[in-house]
């Protein structure tokens, strides 16, 4: 099973910063890798898929980068809205699997 | 408009079943592929299962594998998940993710399990 490690667990900061979040995969997954937001007692919504191409309606601000077993999202100008917890996801081989979660809070 | 419904959640005891379905509308079912989700309270995301689009390709993750079942049903546009052998450790939100072969781009709300005597 792929293992997907996302780092920091938690990133405190400001509106208007920058956030960048990482992703690394216990194994290549080429550019299968995915990532989502979701808010409290909501579902996750699809930011970025295939490592760096942003879903339909995803502002500009969320990019994503990376392959093989090291990703990242970053969000280059924090929204009040984009307050979160953010998720990757691989799908390069069975079992699919998740990030454990980064959560992005208000310093 | 893409909607995706979970329902059968509930309350059941550890050892019981459960049929969740995932009613699907506003896109062509059957040119979607379909997996379910879930997350325990305070937890992170467990893919479970997913089944492809005619339903002869299913995959299981080894936590569920044995007692669950994925399945659908085309001319429903739904997608079911039968849960046996239920544990207090399966209790969570469990959602229904389509895709097409890439990531999943659209997920319900979903529907909470809840295991205990």
């Amino acid at each position: 099973e792929i293992v997907l490690t996302q780092s920091p667990a938690t990133l405190s900061l400001s509106p208007g910063e920058r956030a960048t979040l990482s992703c690394r995969a216990s194994q290549s997954v080429s550019i299968y890798l995915a990532w989502y937001q979701q808010k409290p007692g909501q579902a996750p919504r699809l930011l970025i898929s295939d490592a760096s191409n942003r879903a339909t309606g995803i502002p500009a601000r969320f990019s994503g980068g990376g392959s093989g077993t090291d990703f990242t999202l970053t969000i280059s100008s924090l929204e009040p809205e984009d307050f979160a917890v953010y998720h990757c996801q691989q799908r390069y081989r069975w079992p699919l699997t998740f990030g454990g979660g980064t959560v992005v809070d208000i310093k | 408009e893409v909607q995706l419904v979970e329902s059968g959640g509930g309350l059941v005891q550890p050892g019981g079943s459960l049929r969740l379905s995932c009613a699907a509308s506003g896109f062509t079912f059957s040119l979607y592929e379909f997996s379910w989700v879930r997350q325990a309270p305070g937890k992170g995301l467990e893919w479970l299962s997913h089944i492809k689009y005619c339903g002869s390709d299913i995959y299981y993750a080894d936590s569920v594998k044995g007692r669950f079942t994925i399945s659908r049903d085309n001319a429903r546009n739904s997608v079911y998940l039968q849960m046996s052998s239920l544990r207090a450790e399966d209790s969570a939100i469990y959602y229904c993710a389509r895709t097409q072969d890439s990531a999943y781009d659209y997920w319900g709300r979903g529907t909470l399990v809840t295991v205990s005597s």
